[in-house]
């Protein structure tokens, strides 16, 4: 079945350190890649998404991009904040699969000042 | 825009009894909400789909009778666990889109419901 692997975390950096949280993903079609970010003691917001290969999605500094030839989706920002720290889950949703989700562990990322 | 409720965001009760959580998008219809549990430290889990006016369409292991999912509008979705015991405990999270159509549909979660059974 489709599945999403994520790097295990958690990852720990300093400010305005490069970011990049691995992701990878088996499916059986061409499935849609998304980004979520769950901060701490809320409900998950939707970071970024890309639909088909070699799109990239990009939000508040954060960038992905789709690589059907690596199944690869990898998390990347250039200069974290403190404000990042969060849990980062990677998921796809397959298309004819009414938009259900299937999640990566996800990665806790804390970032220092 | 794209928000979604979830009452109550904690609750305590005794084993045997009912919880209900309520699921609402507050400023959209959502034609399809979800429902997942997300252990401590761990990922989501989907528990059931749910489309306004149908039966919920429940994941391979997840118990039917336990966990009682109800539509019954386009901004609400119910989730019921039924006679609750330690194990339910959990944190549960509800999401809905706007509208059933091509892939790649965003789901907007709710900010989830912590459930301790005693």
């Amino acid at each position: 079945g489709d599945s999403v692997t994520q790097m295990e975390g958690p990852v720990t950096l300093s400010e305005e350190a490069f970011l990049t949280i691995n992701c990878t993903y088996t499916a059986t079609g061409y499935p849609s890649l998304f980004w979520y970010v769950q901060y701490p003691g809320e409900g998950l917001q939707l970071l970024l998404k890309a639909t088909k290969a070699d799109d990239k999605g990009s939000n508040k500094g954060f960038e992905a991009t789709y690589r059907k030839e690596t199944t690869s989706f990898h998390l990347e920002k250039g200069s974290v904040q403190v404000s990042d720290s969060a849990v980062y889950f990677c998921a796809l949703s397959e298309p004819g699969g009414y938009n259900k989700l299937i999640f990566g562990a996800g990665t806790r990322l804390a970032v220092h000042p | 825009g794209a928000v979604v409720s979830q009452h109550p965001s904690r609750v305590i009760c005794k084993s045997g009894t009912s919880v209900k959580i309520e699921c609402r998008s507050l400023d959209f219809q959502a034609t399809t909400m979800f429902w997942y549990r997300q252990f401590p430290k761990q990922s989501l889990m989907l528990m059931a789909t749910s489309n306004e006016g149908s039966k919920a369409t429940y994941e391979q292991g997840v118990e039917k009778d336990k966990f009682l999912i109800n539509h019954a509008s386009l901004t609400l979705s119910t989730l019921t666990v039924t006679s609750a015991h330690p194990e339910d405990s959990s944190f549960y999270i509800c999401s809905a889109i706007q509208t059933s159509g091509g892939p790649g549909e965003t789901q907007y979660f709710g900010p989830g419901t912590r459930l301790l059974v005693l």
